[in-house]
This record gives C-alpha cells, sequence and structure tokens, in this order.
C-alpha cells in the first residue's frame, strides 16, 4: 500500500514562495499509470486540484493557478514537489498530496497524505 | 464556491440511514465523468470510499452505496455507526473548466 506524507514550512510571507515537497513510500514514483497529484483545502471550503506531474516530467495545472505554480519529481528520492510563487493570505490552506491512478477502467485518487497546512502571513 | 454542489452537513441517529447529495452540471456528472466519493476524518488522510458512482474499493463495507442519474450522484450510508462520522467530498472531472473538480463536502454527524 503507498503512502503519501507531505512536508514543508507551516508559514510562509506574503509575496513569498510557498514550498512543499510529497515523500512516497511503498511503492515506485516511477510505476506507469500514475500521476502525482496536489490538492489543496481553503478553511472551511472544498477542495482544489492544484495540478500533477508524472515520473517523466509531463506536468498539468489548473488553468486558475499555472502562471504560478511549479510540479517537479525527483525520482531518486521518490519525491515530488510543489513551489507556489508570489502567496497571498488566499493561499492559505491544508495542502494535500495525491496519486492519480490512470492506470485502471476507472481514474482516480486513490491514496492521499494527511495534509499540511500552510498559512500565508507577515 | 465549488463545482460540486453538497450539502454542509447532515447528521443522523445510530442505526439510521442517511442520503448525501452531490450536484453537477451537464460539463462534469452530466457529461458522463465518473464520479468518485471520498471519505475524509481531519487530521486524517483522505480515503476513496466509493469509485465510478457506485463500487467500493476492497474493505469499504456494504453500508456504503452510491448512485448517479443526470447531472447529480448520491452516496447513502445505511446502519450509521459513530465511525461514519467524517467529512464526505465528492468529485468529477469538468470539462469546461479542463481540471479535476470536487465538492464542497457534507460533514456527517452521528448523534
Amino acid at each position: 500500500q503507498v503512502q503519501l506524507q507531505e512536508s514543508g514550512p507551516g508559514l510562509v510571507k506574503p509575496s513569498q514562495t510557498l514550498s512543499l515537497t510529497c515523500t512516497v513510500s511503498g511503492g515506485s514514483i516511477t510505476s506507469g499509470g500514475y500521476y502525482w497529484t496536489w490538492i489543496r483545502q481553503h478553511p472551511g471550503k472544498g477542495l482544489e486540484w492544484i495540478g500533477y506531474i508524472y515520473y517523466t516530467g509531463i506536468t498539468y495545472y489548473n488553468p486558475s493557478l499555472e502562471s504560478r505554480v511549479t510540479i517537479s519529481v525527483d525520482t531518486s528520492e521518490n519525491q515530488f514537489s510543489l513551489k507556489l510563487y508570489s502567496v497571498t493570505a488566499a493561499d492559505t490552506a491544508l495542502y494535500f498530496c495525491a496519486r492519480y491512478d490512470s492506470s485502471g477502467y476507472y481514474y482516480l485518487f486513490d491514496s492521499w497524505g494527511q495534509g499540511t497546512l500552510v498559512t500565508v502571513s507577515s | 464556491q465549488s463545482v460540486l454542489t453538497q450539502p454542509p452537513s447532515v447528521s443522523g441517529a445510530p442505526g439510521q440511514r442517511v442520503s448525501l447529495s452531490c450536484a453537477g452540471t451537464s460539463s462534469n456528472i452530466g457529461a458522463g465523468f465518473d464520479t468518485h466519493w471520498y471519505q475524509h476524518v481531519p487530521g486524517e488522510a483522505p480515503k476513496l470510499l466509493i469509485f465510478g458512482s457506485n463500487n467500493r474499493p476492497s474493505g469499504v463495507p456494504d453500508r456504503f452505496s452510491g448512485s448517479k442519474s443526470g447531472t447529480s450522484a448520491s452516496l447513502a450510508i445505511t446502519g450509521l455507526q459513530a465511525e461514519d462520522e467524517a467529512d464526505y467530498y465528492c468529485q468529477s472531472y469538468d470539462s469546461s473548466l479542463s481540471v479535476w473538480v470536487f465538492g464542497g463536502g457534507t460533514k456527517l454527524t452521528v448523534l
């Protein structure tokens, strides 16, 4: 059973860059058919899909965030990372990493991390 | 404002049946994109509960079932148990926005 764990600073200043890493254990990030994803939840709100990366480096981002987001992968460490630039208080959220499984008939988010809270404040 | 609309809260007594709704549009659920449900106990990792409208991953009790009709989906939980207390999210894909979309979540309280 693959497990995911988010890590990174819990507090980021406005206009700076939010950086988070997701460590994957129990499976290889280079396994075919899986897209490594970031999702966030604003306080008291629903979930928002941020973007994903395939182990080859192919990325796809939410158009609403595309200009400020970069997702990268480190296959040697079995990790993938999120960078969100020029953050504001509106980026305060619980950030989840998840695995998007496209290897079967149904495409779905089958494994998630516990989430890490990032607060944007001076 | 989430693309998929869910009631903020629902409650029921142990042993009862509850139904959670998820309203979409013709560009997501109504377009035929798969709908999935996730259970999230705060502080824990969200868990896939129902996939493809009405399929359960192994380990999910058959007390949980899903359905889909037109632009909406529903999750039914029978024989409510205290451990079912959690937030429930529906999820699909939206072809107009070209993103994966979620509902705002429904908080289930077991009385």
